[in-house]
């Protein structure tokens, strides 16, 4: 069975500072590793994502995470934030080499931008 | 470009009634998918669906739930008999061969 852990449920930040939103997840199989954000009253929208190959992962809107497979980690940052960045912020992951596999969510993390 | 798109966006219904959840898939896409969010919570796996049949479901996806791709292109959800604990945000997700599941808007299930 998979899980993710998303440590901080809340990330309070300053406007254009740096952030980063922490994930840990634990498998005993090959996961790939996704960010999903969720604005305020929206559905789902993916972030990026980690399949193969280099561990450093970019994505929209600035976004960047590194996969660290001895750490079990795939921790998610930006340089600088702007009040637009306002979410919920999911880590993800699901099975490799499994035809219908389903994403299991960690619960999330809020981040609030501080002007 | 395409979307995933679901009906109602908002559904009140008194407990104990049934309630059928749409979504339309991206046309193309083969698997399907159903998770639900309780307000304040995470995102929940529900539901797979491939080749016209569960894949696999969850804990949650009891005999009072259940889906159908009734004519190629819809995918609906089915609460027979409502119950409070399944007030939740609704979402349908699809795939074609990709490891990406798009998701659409959600549908805010209220029971009342």
């Amino acid at each position: 069975a998979q899980s993710v852990t998303q440590l901080d449920s809340q990330v309070p930040v300053f406007e254009e500072a740096p952030v980063e939103l922490r994930c840990n997840y634990s498998s005993s199989v090959s996961v790939y590793l996704f960010w999903y954000v969720q604005y305020p009253n929206q559905g789902l929208q993916l972030l990026l994502k980690y399949l193969s190959g280099s561990t450093l992962v970019k994505g929209i809107n600035g976004f960047e995470a590194e996969f660290n497979k001895s750490q079990t980690s795939f921790h998610l940052r930006k340089p600088s934030v702007h009040i637009s960045d306002t979410a919920e912020y999911f880590c993800a992951v699901s099975r490799q080499y499994s035809s219908a596999s389903k994403i299991i969510f960690g619960s999330g993390t809020r981040l609030s931008i501080r002007p | 470009e395409p979307e995933v798109t679901q009906t109602p966006s908002h559904q009140v219904t008194q407990m104990g009634q049934e309630v059928i959840l749409r979504c339309v898939p991206i046309s193309n896409h083969l698997y399907f998918y159903w998770y639900r969010q309780i307000l304040g919570q995470k995102v929940e796996f529900l539901v797979s669906f491939y080749n016209n049949e569960i894949s696999e479901k969850s804990e949650i996806f009891d005999d009072q739930f259940s889906v159908e791709r009734p004519d190629g292109s819809n995918f609906t959800l089915k609460i027979r008999s409502t119950k409070l604990e399944d007030s939740a945000m609704y979402f349908c997700a699809s795939r074609k061969d990709s490891t990406e599941q798009y998701f659409g808007p959600g549908t805010r299930l209220t029971v009342t």
